[in-house]
């Protein structure tokens, strides 16, 4: 099993509308979560991290839910300047090697106008 | 500040060359990552450097992949004998690392490596 699923899509969706990515992560005793966006042939980069208590960003709305290893995006308000590939990221805890992030491989999102 | 750099941008060689990609990460991160990322694939986790720690190169596919990082700082990924599905692009990317938790890491540019 791998340690972060998610869906690949692709989502397809107009301007203006609001949009739901999910992520499943394997190993419970993960602490640190993220989500990071990698448009077409671009490094990936940083777009949030992912609190317990949930956390959002503007249009952007992370949520963690633990018992159910559980991680979602959602964006509002759609702009065409969103279409990229979002990846779900966690960390592996306690027992193996701290600090090594396991990338899911990413869902892609185009908005169209 | 200066990111993380990556060099060359672009690199074409023949199979069964060896190649060496550079990375240089954002000054004072002590932790530093190699991936690697085929065309429409996600990112395949090659070899992770703490600190003074032995690294972790789970993640290295094959004996003809080797990875230095001298002086805490600078990294060389070499690929030996190089192999036509050893095309993808190499990215490096560094973080801080504080309390054994990962901070965000900042990836570089990237190597296109092209193998003919």
């Amino acid at each position: 099993r791998k340690e972060v699923e998610q869906d690949p899509g692709p989502f397809n969706v107009p301007e203006g509308a609001t949009v739901a990515f999910n992520c499943t992560y394997s190993n419970s005793a993960s602490q640190s979560f993220f989500w990071y966006r990698q448009d077409c042939r671009k490094e990936p980069k940083l777009l949030m991290s992912v609190y317990s208590s949930g956390n959002e960003d503007g249009r952007f709305t992370a949520q963690l839910n633990r018992a159910s290893q559980y991680i979602s995006l959602l964006i509002r308000d759609s702009k065409l300047s969103d279409s990229a590939t979002y990846l779900c990221v966690v960390n592996k805890a306690r027992g193996s090697t701290l600090g090594r992030l396991y990338f899911g491989r990413g869902t892609q999102l185009t908005v169209w106008p | 500040g200066a990111g993380v750099s990556q060099s060359p941008s672009n690199k074409v060689t023949e199979k069964g060359k060896d190649v060496e990609l550079r990375c240089d990460p954002i000054s004072g991160h002590t932790a530093l990552y190699w991936y690697r990322q085929s065309l429409g694939q996600g990112l395949e986790f090659l070899i992770y450097f703490q600190g003074n720690s032995a690294p972790d190169k789970s993640g290295l596919p094959s004996d003809r992949f080797s990875a230095e990082r001298t002086g805490g700082s600078v990294s060389t990924l070499t690929i030996q004998r190089t192999q036509q599905e050893d095309s993808a692009v190499y990215l490096c990317a560094s973080s801080f690392q504080t309390g054994g938790l990962t901070d965000t890491q900042y990836f570089g540019p990237g190597t296109r490596l092209t193998v003919l």
